[in-house]
């Protein structure tokens, strides 16, 4: 079936640093993949997605570029902030409404 | 907009008493979900309602949950009996359905309701 891996956390850098949060999948079919951020205290948001190969979703200076040769869609940012402190979920559209999630990668970004 | 909007927030209750969690999804958005969230098994899908109506229900853990959304303003998620191992976080998340372009599987969440069962 389809499935999401993402690296395990904690992830701790300093600010100003660069990040990468590795995410690949195992899907049939050509499904759409999203990155969600889970701010301490809140429920998730959509922080961007790519709906077919070579698709690069932006947001917020985050990128993610979704690669059908290596079932990949790391997510990276150039110089991280304190604010970006969060859960990160990578997931994968395996239908028309349901989403397989990865487990959530923590981020610490210290001052 | 508002959001999604869950009520309440936080819930302690002890076990055996029933528990009822609300959620108002975003207007016009006609898919709702609720999901739990806990450390050990992550997020969990436990219901989706399609137009009001329960499309999958297959993630409800047993008879002590059960979901309605009488309109599409509106959905409810109550445990009865509650027990310790219910204790999570519980998040109510709209989307408007559409093409798989275009809308669907971005979904608005919640913040959310803690629930302590002692």
């Amino acid at each position: 079936g389809n499935s999401v891996t993402q690296m395990e956390g904690p992830v701790t850098l300093s600010e100003e640093a660069f990040l990468t949060i590795n995410c690949t999948y195992t899907a049939t079919g050509y499904p759409s993949l999203f990155w969600y951020v889970q701010y301490p205290g809140e429920g998730l948001q959509l922080l961007l997605k790519a709906t077919k190969a070579d698709d690069k979703g932006s947001n917020k200076g985050f990128e993610a570029t979704y690669r059908k040769e290596t079932t990949s869609f790391h997510l990276e940012k150039g110089s991280v902030q304190v604010s970006d402190s969060a859960v990160y979920f990578c997931a994968l559209g395996d239908s028309n409404y349901q989403l397989i999630w990865g487990a959530g990668t923590k981020l610490i970004i210290k001052p | 907009d508002a959001g999604v909007i869950q009520s309440p927030r936080h819930e302690v209750t002890e076990m055996g008493q029933e528990v009822t969690l609300r959620c108002k999804p975003i207007s016009g958005h006609n898919s709702l979900f609720w999901y739990r969230q806990t450390m050990m098994r992550g997020l969990e899908l436990l219901i989706y309602f399609n137009n009001n109506v329960p499309i999958d229900d297959s993630g409800m853990p047993e008879d002590r949950f059960s979901a309605k959304m009488p309109n599409a303003s509106f959905s409810t998620l109550k445990i009865q009996p509650s027990e310790p191992r219910d204790s999570a976080v519980y998040f109510c998340a709209s989307s408007r359905k559409a093409g798989a372009l275009s809308g669907a599987n971005v979904l608005t969440f919640g913040a959310g309701s803690r629930l302590t069962v002692l």
